[in-house]
């Protein structure tokens, strides 16, 4: 079936420092989503990609829709301690279909 | 604005016993719902969706099932529940304007003993 790998699968960082993770595969996708989950909780929508090539920021997350359709990274400027979390790529094969990464752990460091 | 609420919050049930765990919606009509199961330090898999009340796909053969007796209300249920039931389980709506943007709700943890 489709994979998504995502990584690094888990990263630990000082404050401050900026943050980058990305999800690739074998498939093309015509949607990229990237969610942040806090623990006991469920994924809140960070970023949503379109199209091909699309750079998209939300405050200091910036994400960028790969251009073969088939990967996507998303970074972190100057992390702070409440960026700690799971974060996870989701990829939109086709409509109500989306394969999720098996995400990235971010523990920050003060 | 939309909201999703799931209950319970947390549940702990024996082996054998039935499941109902609810999914409701609030502030939008027709909306996609979906079902997911989040094993303990994995990514999301994908249990059942539906487009319209009484339209159910589900994903993953196994023995749950999934119910929409409303717009906007969305039940997964089990008769006997098994020990490898056990996880994280989400339900999340979209609205398909050609775009499927997902937003979750805040998860319900099922242990089973």
């Amino acid at each position: 079936g489709q994979q998504l790998n995502q990584s690094p699968q888990s990263m630990f960082i000082q404050e401050g420092e900026d943050v980058s993770m990305n999800c690739t595969s074998s498939s093309i996708f015509n949607t990229w989503l990237w969610y942040k989950q806090d623990p006991g909780e469920g994924p809140v929508l960070l970023i949503a990609l379109y199209k091909a090539g699309e750079l998209t920021s939300n405050g200091r997350l910036t994400a960028q829709f790969g251009i073969t359709r088939k990967d996507s990274f998303l970074n972190i400027s100057a992390s702070i301690p409440s960026d700690v979390g799971i974060y996870f790529c989701a990829g939109q094969l086709v409509s109500y279909k989306y394969i999720f990464g098996t995400g990235t752990r971010l523990k920050v460091l003060a | 604005s939309q909201t999703i609420h799931q209950w319970p919050a947390t549940l702990v049930q024996p082996v054998g016993s039935p499941l109902s765990l609810e999914c409701t919606v609030e502030g939008t009509s027709n909306p996609n719902l979906y079902w997911y199961r989040q094993a303990a330090g994995r990514g999301l898999q994908l249990l059942f969706y539906s487009v319209g009340i009484g339209q159910i796909s589900s994903e993953v053969p196994q023995n749950l099932s999934a119910s929409r007796p409303q717009d906007r209300q969305f039940i997964l249920s089990s008769k006997k529940l098994l020990l490898s039931d056990s996880g994280f389980y989400l339900c999340a709506w979209s609205v398909d304007r050609g775009i499927d943007t997902q937003y979750f709700g805040p998860g319900t943890r099922l242990t089973v003993l």
